[in-house]
């Protein structure tokens, strides 16, 4: 089963910073089926990004989403104070595959 | 606008069974091609997906919870269910569902499993 590894875990930065996660996974994903949400506490996940690089509706354009095959990256340019959050990167396909990255917890410094 | 709504008891003793629905408003569940998804979270901790119903009954099911695992879809009452059997401690965890490609949410119930 594909598994997905986000590092690093924890990204300690200051309001204004851009902050690059990175979301690997252990076979190759169409970038079709990659995702990228958001998940700040006592909230459920929000939608970020489909097909890797298509912003879902409402998500300002300073979130931005790259990458192919086993490598994904997510950038914040100019981290609002909205931003810090945990951030999950997932696959959805083919079918069956369905699975969650470890998750990225973005934190002020 | 399409709603989830997630409803069932909050309190399970081990050893039963964990039964949960998903209320779907705002658009019909029976699209085709699309799925219908159950995750949890335990506290403080990562989303794992437990699996997905397609409207024609189909399922998926992680493998590490599949012997324990049943879902059900009612087309006509707009909604889908969740059952987990023998459950323990290690099943306490906000329980999601949500609509397939992510974009439609409930907001989670905390089911807690203790005597």
């Amino acid at each position: 089963e594909s598994v997905l590894t986000q590092s690093p875990g924890t990204l300690s930065l200051s309001p204004g910073e851009s902050a690059t996660l990175s979301c690997r996974a252990s076979e190759s994903v169409s970038i079709t089926y990659l995702a990228w949400y958001q998940q700040k506490p006592g909230q459920a996940p929000r939608l970020l990004f489909h097909g890797a690089s298509s912003r879902a509706t409402g998500i300002p354009d300073r979130f931005s989403g790259s990458g192919s095959g086993t490598d994904f990256t997510l950038t914040i340019s100019r981290l609002e104070p909205e931003d810090f959050a945990v951030y999950y990167c997932q696959q959805f396909g083919p079918s069956p595959r369905i699975t969650f990255g470890g998750g990225t917890k973005v934190e002020i410094k | 606008q399409v709603q989830l709504q997630e409803s069932g008891p909050r309190l399970v003793k081990p050893s039963q069974t964990l039964s949960l629905t998903c209320a779907v408003s705002g658009g019909s569940i029976n699209i085709g091609g699309y799925y219908w998804t159950w995750i949890r979270q335990p506290p403080g901790k990562g989303l794992e997906v437990i699996g997905y119903i397609y409207s024609s009954g189909s399922t998926y099911c992680t493998p590490s919870l599949k012997s324990r695992v049943s879902m059900s879809i009612d087309t006509s009452k707009n909604q889908f269910s969740l059952k987990v059997t023998s459950v323990t401690a290690a099943d306490t965890a906000v329980y999601y569902c949500a609509r397939a490609k992510g974009d439609f949410w409930g907001q989670g119930i905390l089911v807690t499993v203790s005597s």
